[in-house]
């Protein structure tokens, strides 16, 4: 079957850096996707990865081992508009993104 | 960057009414529009894919006469809820693929729907 395993919640705080980590088992694969949803709220695109090795965006980093079914996002200089939920969806053989249930993320000052 | 919009925003409406939700991609063509939904604190829940031109594949528990999708342009997409119900309720999410940027997927910004 298909299936992702990220952390349910973490918390960080203001101004550090935080990894989240996700591992993901798919039929095929054609790249993997992080998005950031706020509460009540669609999803709105963070990064793509395809290769493996690490695509860095500003304050944000995703990193891609496609050997080992493993992606993380790493977030630094956080900031209290970063309390978010993130989402791992890797794209399986007929380029359908599979969802999980996200890592929600608190900021605390 | 691709933008996406949803329309409308907000809705009630009472049990046994039919909603339609409209679904654009404003700067680009998506041949494929995915309809999803989410329940509070639950993950994305993919509804069915919507081909242009063709018939939305549903998902297994999906049932597609209830929950009608026309794609009859390369920007529209529409999911009509028949015959709503309480338990319809929930937050209905569209997003359209731009095939020329890696399969991305673009998300509107969603409907709030509440059957009362």
């Amino acid at each position: 079957g298909q299936n992702i395993d990220q952390p349910t919640e973490m918390t960080a705080t203001e101004g550090a850096i935080v990894q989240i980590n996700c591992t993901y088992q798919t039929s095929g694969f054609n790249g993997l996707f992080w998005y950031q949803q706020h509460a009540g709220e669609a999803p709105t695109f963070l990064s793509y990865n395809v290769l493996d090795g690490l695509e860095e965006k500003g304050r944000f980093s995703s990193f891609l081992s496609r050997s080992k079914g493993y992606s993380y996002l790493l977030l630094k200089e956080l900031q209290m508009k970063d309390s978010a939920s993130y989402l791992c969806a890797p794209m399986d053989s007929n380029y359908q993104l599979i969802w999980g249930a996200g890592t929600k993320l608190i900021i605390k000052p | 960057g691709a933008v996406v919009s949803q329309h409308p925003s907000r809705v009630i409406c009472k049990s046994g009414t039919s909603v339609k939700i409209e679904c654009r991609s404003l700067d680009f063509q998506a041949t494929t529009m995915f309809w999803y939904r989410q329940f509070p604190k639950q993950s994305l829940m993919l509804m069915a894919t919507s081909n242009e031109g063709s018939k939305a594949t549903y998902e297994q528990g999906v049932e597609k006469d209830k929950f009608l999708i026309n794609h009859a342009s390369l920007t529209l997409s529409t999911l009509t809820v028949t015959s709503a119900h309480p338990e319809d309720s929930s937050f209905y999410i569209c997003s359209a693929r731009d095939v020329s940027k890696d399969y991305e997927q673009y998300f509107g910004p969603g409907t709030r729907l509440t059957v009362t």
